[in-house]
């Protein structure tokens, strides 16, 4: 089964508006982070927001939050007032078994690609 | 402050060649990484180290091995090269052991395999 799942392979949303990309995960952990990544037409791998799994409130950063619903297992992202600049693909990730003896690895999603129309 | 930096950029190899590709942080952490990336496959983890002196596999390990030469420096090699290994590779450090420390990504390594 996969760790994480993205289920739109493309987006659309006009300038200004807000859109919310969905990432659903699976773990049995009860310790775990959740992180969401941007990658530009560039190439490079953009760091957005991180939740962890007893993080009582929602994270947010600037424009970017997140919408973490731990009895579904779901942490969409947020942003609001859209941006030209904002068109990417976007990417969900987590990290199972937070603290010592965890584990390292950083799971990650397909892939969502946000397209910012003018 | 450089961050994350792979070498070379872009690569062209013939089936059966080997190369080396090289990966060097210069912000003192731990833990390295190296994925690659394909297309609607999203990032797939090829090798890790969680410390200098140790590494493990990840998704994907097949084909490839790995050196943590120091703290700094995370390599990775294609012993011989497959078409199937055509892809983007990224390396990418993070601070600590686990928990909420985001991965820093280097630019990537676009690798052709004909």
């Amino acid at each position: 089964a996969q760790k994480i799942t993205q289920t739109q392979p493309g987006m659309f949303v006009q300038e200004k508006e807000a859109v919310t990309l969905d990432c659903t995960y699976d773990t049995s952990d009860q310790s775990y982070g959740l992180f969401w990544y941007k990658q530009p037409s560039s190439g490079e791998m953009i760091f957005l927001i991180y939740q962890g799994s007893y993080d009582e409130q929602n994270a947010t950063e600037g424009r970017y939050s997140l919408n973490f619903q731990k009895a579904r297992k779901s942490a969409n992202l947020v942003i609001s007032a859209s941006q030209l600049g904002d068109s990417a693909m976007y990417f969900c990730a987590m990290r199972e078994g937070l603290g010592q003896g965890g584990s390292e690895k950083l799971v990650f999603g397909k892939g969502t690609k946000l397209t910012v129309n003018p | 402050n450089a961050g994350v930096t792979q070498t070379p950029k872009f690569q062209v190899l013939k089936t059966g060649q080997s190369m080396t590709l090289q990966c060097a942080q210069d912000m003192n952490h731990n833990s390295m990484y190296w994925y690659r990336q394909d297309p609607g496959m999203g990032l797939r983890l090829i090798y890790y180290s969680a410390s200098e002196g140790t590494t493990d596999k990840g998704e994907v390990p097949n084909g490839y091995n790995v050196s943590r030469l120091n703290k700094r420096e995370f390599s990775l090699r294609l012993e011989s090269a497959a078409p199937s290994q055509t892809s983007v590779y990224f390396c990418a450090s993070s601070a600590r052991t686990g928990g909420s420390s985001p991965l820093h990504f280097g630019n990537g390594t676009r690798l052709t395999v004909t």
